[in-house]
């Protein structure tokens, strides 16, 4: 059965370096989500993504953050400079379709720790 | 705003007791639910999903949930449950008529199942 994946599975930095996350959603979606959970919180939508273009951004998705399709099969999230309270689980999800049915599927997050 | 309500944040039940966990939205039109479940340090897993039609859902592992429109809630239940069943349960809605496609999550109830 097809799956979303990402990768690394945990990713330490220091404080103000950049990190980027990768995922490969399932082959033929078209849709794209970053999400993350802070530890002992709920998930909280970040971005959505169709087209090569952001569809919807949350108020966390701010100039420090971005995504990127760079070749037909990856998507990735890239922070520039991260923050302690970076720290989260982040979970990238896609759908192949937006409708009446919207079921996303979720990959098994990227844990990143910032000291 | 749109939010998600889960109010039974920590439930302890012995096992074979009967679970219910609540779940309500706060906005009318098209929805789409879901209930998800994460193991400790394991990613988010579907339990069951409602897209239309029948408002009671069977979902995997003997779950099952009722979609009540006129209280806007979308409670979770399992007849008996097991030691296993121990993890975070997260419900989730997509409002289809705001035209975005993005999960809210509740803020989560951890189950303890006591053996």
């Amino acid at each position: 059965e097809p799956e979303v994946t990402q990768t690394p599975s945990h990713q330490v930095t220091q404080m103000g370096q950049e990190v980027i996350l990768r995922c490969v959603p399932i082959s033929n979606h078209l849709y794209f989500y970053w999400y993350r959970q802070i530890l002992g919180q709920k998930v909280e939508f970040l971005v959505s993504f169709y087209n090569n273009e952001i569809s919807e951004k949350s108020e966390i998705f701010d100039d420090q953050f971005s995504v990127e399709r760079p070749d037909g099969s990856n998507f990735t999230l890239k922070i520039r400079s991260t923050k302690l309270e970076d720290s989260a689980m982040y979970f990238c999800a896609s759908t192949v379709e937006r409708g009446t049915h919207n079921e996303q599927f979720f990959g098994p997050g990227t844990r990143l720790t910032v000291l | 705003a749109q939010s998600v309500s889960q109010h039974n944040h920590h439930v302890i039940l012995s096992e074979a007791a009967s679970l219910e966990l609540g779940c309500n939205y706060s906005y009318g039109g098209t929805v789409n639910l879901f209930w998800y479940v994460q193991y400790p340090g394991q990613h988010l897993q579907l339990l069951l999903k409602y897209f239309s039609g029948d408002p009671l859902v069977k979902g995997i592992k003997g779950f099952e949930a009722e979609f009540i429109k006129s209280k806007f809630s979308f409670n979770l239940r399992k007849p008996s449950v097991q030691w296993s069943d121990t993890a975070e349960y997260f419900c989730a809605v997509i409002n289809i008529t705001s035209g975005t496609y993005k999960y809210i999550f509740g803020t989560g109830t951890r189950l303890k199942v006591l053996a």
